[in-house]
């Protein structure tokens, strides 16, 4: 099965860019996804990318693909407080319904 | 009722006691699962199902079961809860296959002494 790996923490000052990093073990994952979690809160997608891109950009948001090292990293521009959260990676096969999901990633800000 | 609810938000139980965590979805998603969120290990599968009436084990659904017996409740029993069993446990649904987002509901923090 599939095998995702975060770090657990990252710190970031505010104003600065955060990049969560993400590796994954099953090279057949057809979309790939980032979801936020506040605390107490359930998960919230975020973005997501197809395997078959290399990068996609979503307003501060900036998730780059790298098959061939099956490395998935999520930048987040100009980071604010309210981006204080955990961020999960995520794979899943096309016709596999389930989400294999990474450790996640604790993001904190530094004012 | 909007998206997916969870039912209890916080349970305390004492161990060896019958629990049911229900889940409930309102945007006839055919997909839904239960995960559970342990501190360093991420979320975890415990049993899923594609379509009404069928159910599938996930990454680890020992001491829990699940029955799918229409579109919208996804209810999770631990038989006989065991304190390795204290979690935060997740209940989320998905349309079809394909690309589609997984929605996730807000989660019961159980707790087993």
């Amino acid at each position: 099965g599939e095998d995702v790996e975060q770090s657990l923490f990252l710190s970031v000052r505010e104003g600065d860019s955060s990049v969560i990093n993400c590796t994954y073990t099953d090279s057949s994952s057809t979309y790939l996804y980032w979801y936020k979690q506040e605390p107490g809160a359930g998960l919230q997608l975020l973005t997501y990318i197809f395997s078959n891109m290399d990068m996609k950009q979503d307003q501060r948001l900036t998730v780059l693909l790298n098959k061939k090292d099956k490395h998935l990293s999520l930048r987040i521009a100009d980071t604010q407080t309210g981006d204080s959260a955990i961020y999960f990676c995520a794979g899943v096969n096309f016709g596999n319904e389930k989400l294999t999901f990474g450790t996640g990633t604790r993001l904190t800000i530094i004012p | 009722i909007a998206g997916i609810t969870q039912a209890p938000t916080s349970q305390i139980l004492a161990a060896g006691r019958r629990m049911t965590l229900r889940c409930t979805q309102d945007m006839r998603h055919n997909a839904m699962y239960w995960y559970r969120q342990d501190l360093g290990l991420g979320l975890r599968l415990i049993h899923y199902s594609n379509t009404a009436g069928t159910t599938g084990k996930g990454e680890v659904p020992d001491g829990y079961s699940v029955s799918r017996a229409n579109t919208d409740d996804f209810p999770l029993t631990l038989a006989s809860a065991v304190p390795s069993q204290t979690s935060v446990y997740f209940c989320a649904s998905r349309k079809s296959q394909g690309y589609n987002e997984q929605f996730f509901g807000p989660g019961t923090r159980l707790t087993v002494l």
